[in-house]
């Protein structure tokens, strides 16, 4: 089971480049996020998607779109990148109903803008 | 607005012995799930135990149990028993209420578990 697979893992680039991470899930997820990570500042909701078609701004959606044109995936685009955007992004998803129900993580994507 | 703190930037612990991470919460919300995850240095977070605002008894998975005091609003991480391998970042998490937005987790800023011999 590959459950949710994060590309690229590492990509640095340069200020004011575009680029879209790629996230994919075999798991039938309905709701899918995505989360930045810094230093001393956990992780942080960008944006998320409780269905195919549909997404909703999160805590930080400032410089970021998604898109999500199939149920299975999740893309994260960055369309002028900051330096302040470097960071670790993680996908995740999880089931729809239940309270219990567990996101579950990508990887995770090393990002640096220089 | 919801928020998870931990107290804690670094714990130390001898292997065999248990060790509790902190975590408080402040939420409006009657209904809410709280989870920790680890992540170790390869970067992947790992989720390890869950609570239900309604759950009366406190959640247990292995080695791990979560100490929930709900008029505390205090939902603590206990590990038995310390391995080498519990070294690693722990995060405390906090569901919102299930409005149709799933699992939309609010996180505090972690807990860095050092295992000693």
């Amino acid at each position: 089971n590959a459950g949710v697979t994060q590309t690229p893992k590492f990509r640095v680039l340069k200020t004011g480049q575009s680029m879209t991470l790629l996230c994919a899930q075999d798991m039938n997820h309905e709701y899918m996020y995505w989360y930045r990570q810094d230093p001393g500042m956990g992780l942080r909701l960008i944006h998320y998607s409780v269905g195919e078609g549909t997404t909703a701004k999160g805590e930080v959606p400032d410089g970021y779109n998604v898109s999500r044109l199939k149920k299975q995936n999740f893309l994260l685009g960055l369309e002028s990148a900051a330096p302040s955007q470097t960071s670790v992004y993680f996908c995740a998803s999880s089931y729809g109903r239940g309270e219990n129900t567990e996101a579950f993580f990508g990887q995770g994507t090393r990002l640096t803008v220089v | 607005a919801q928020k998870i703190t931990q107290t804690q930037p670094g714990m130390f612990v001898q292997e065999k012995e248990a060790v509790t991470l902190d975590c408080t919460y402040d939420t409006s919300d009657q209904s809410y799930g709280l989870f920790w995850y680890k992540q170790p240095s390869s970067g992947e977070m790992i989720f390890l135990i869950y609570q239900g605002s309604y759950d009366e008894q406190n959640a247990t998975e292995g080695r791990y149990s979560l100490n929930f005091q709900k008029a505390r609003k205090s939902a603590n991480l206990v590990i038995s028993a310390s391995q080498l391998g519990d070294s690693a970042m722990y995060f405390c998490a906090m569901r919102e209420a299930y409005t149709g937005g799933g699992n939309k987790l609010t996180f505090g800023t972690g807990t860095q578990l050092k295992v000693e011999l």
